[in-house]
């Protein structure tokens, strides 16, 4: 299947910095990512759609300055977290749709886990 | 109420075992069903998706969507250790867009 790498796997930081996470698909080309968290025993939840060339769409209470998305190629899309703060602390996942011959298909990430200390 | 339901478990089962993993839902306009395996620290993988209603089968897997409902079932035959990982409902209005997961139920296969 589809690979699509997500850079770094674990990351700490200090309270008020901010982390940049990369999400690449290898071998197809991704024109829509999409960025999930989650928090130890609850449900991944979907927190922005990011479509190549524009801007990204965040769902309901996710605050789209705090979590930056920038898709400005095919094949990446990062997610900075900025100003990181201890309730950042968890496990962000993203995830490529590709289009393949009779259907489409979305494909995950490694997923990083963020510590924020 | 969330939208998609899930039991955390964890389930233990002996190998060899025919595991049944369940979701129920709220939202009528879901019509893809999807069902993910995860291994810890690892991104979700996808096992079995479905449109609408009915069975499907992928060898020793088989997901089974009840619109009427609202309960989709996967079914594991002759479990193996190696199938121990926490299993994802998800399920969308539209394809593989918006997906809205369940919790996830914890699997243990002892050999």
């Amino acid at each position: 299947g589809a690979v699509v790498s997500q850079h770094p796997s674990r990351v700490i930081c200090k309270s008020g910095t901010s982390v940049k996470i990369e999400c690449r698909s290898l071998d197809f080309q991704a024109t829509t990512m999409f960025w999930y968290r989650q928090f130890p025993k609850q449900s991944l939840m979907l927190m922005a759609t990011s479509n190549e060339g524009s801007k990204a769409t965040y769902e309901q209470g996710v605050e789209k300055d705090k979590f930056l998305i920038n898709h400005a190629s095919l094949t990446l899309s990062t997610l900075t977290v900025t100003s990181a703060h201890p309730e950042d602390s968890s496990f962000y996942i993203c995830s490529a749709r590709v289009m393949l011959e009779l259907n489409t298909e979305a494909f995950f990430g490694q997923g990083t886990r963020l510590t924020v200390v | 109420q969330k939208e998609v339901e899930q039991d955390p478990g964890p389930l233990s089962v002996p190998e060899g075992a025919i595991v049944s993993l369940n979701c129920t839902y709220s939202n009528s306009a879901f019509q893809y069903f999807m069902w993910y395996r995860q291994y810890s620290r690892k991104g979700p993988e996808l096992l079995m998706y479905t449109y609408s209603s009915g069975n499907k089968e992928d060898g020793r897997f088989t997901a089974q969507v009840d619109k009427s409902s609202k309960y989709i079932s996967l079914f594991i035959r002759d479990s193996q250790p190696s199938d121990s990982a926490t299993y994802l409902c998800a399920m969308s209005t539209t394809g593989f867009q918006k997906l809205v997961f369940g919790t996830g139920t914890r699997l243990l296969v002892s050999p």
